[in-house]
């Protein structure tokens, strides 16, 4: 599985907009870009996943630019309930042992 | 209803005893996993079964054992516990050939050996 790095931390504040970045240099072509978020004591919850270009849900949207060898999670205007930790993981769809990264901890202020 | 539940969702024990954490989903998903959190949060994947394979991460030891009486259940054995098994486990489920790397995770098991 492709390897990923994302910064370990961030701060942002109530109604504003966060980006994620996530580096993965060595993505294959076969390999999806899914994000995770998890809060305390709780299990990961799937946020979004795309191939390229840009993908758009309910909760976030995800920007993949043509090298695919990175990807911004874009969180809008967001609130004190999207402190978590978000992971990005690269892979088949066909794979299932999933790697999780250290992923990044984003803490919202009022 | 609960997609995918564990019990007990805490268990302490002492070293050398043998326990199970239990897993299952309502999601009619053939393929479940277990994951360990470590104390410094890296999820790790240690097994990933379904009705016809058992995938298993070479890191992990071989006191822990996955146990599956029906495709809704997937309970971990671990024998001889030792303190550095402290973590939280998660149980995850998911339906291959879906389209999509989804996997729903269940609420953790914090295990804490001492």
């Amino acid at each position: 599985l492709a390897k990923t790095t994302q910064p370990i931390s961030m701060d942002s504040y109530e109604g504003q907009e966060v980006n994620i970045t996530c580096s993965h240099n060595n993505i294959a072509t076969n390999d999806y870009i899914t994000w995770y978020q998890q809060f305390p004591s709780q299990g990961p919850r799937f946020i979004i996943q795309g191939y390229k270009t840009k993908v758009t849900n309910e909760v976030a949207s995800l920007f993949i630019p043509a090298d695919r060898k990175s990807s911004t999670l874009s969180l809008p205007r967001v609130s004190l309930s999207d402190t978590a930790v978000y992971y990005c993981l690269v892979g088949e769809h066909a794979g299932n042992m999933l790697t999780f990264g250290g992923g990044t901890r984003l803490m919202v202020k009022p | 209803d609960t997609a995918v539940s564990q019990t007990p969702k805490y268990l302490v024990t002492q070293m050398g005893n043998d326990k199970s954490i239990k897993c299952e989903q309502n999601l009619g998903h053939d393929t479940m996993y277990w994951y360990k959190q470590d104390s410094k949060k890296f999820l790790k994947i240690m097994f990933s079964y379904n009705n016809k394979e058992l995938i298993i991460n070479e890191t992990v030891p071989n006191r822990f054992s996955p146990k599956s009486p029906d495709k809704a259940h997937l309970n971990l054995h671990i024998n001889s516990l030792e303190l550095g098994d402290s973590a939280v486990y998660f149980c995850a489920s998911s339906q291959p050939g879906t389209g999509t790397y989804e996997q729903y995770f269940g609420p953790g098991t914090r295990l804490t050996v001492t």
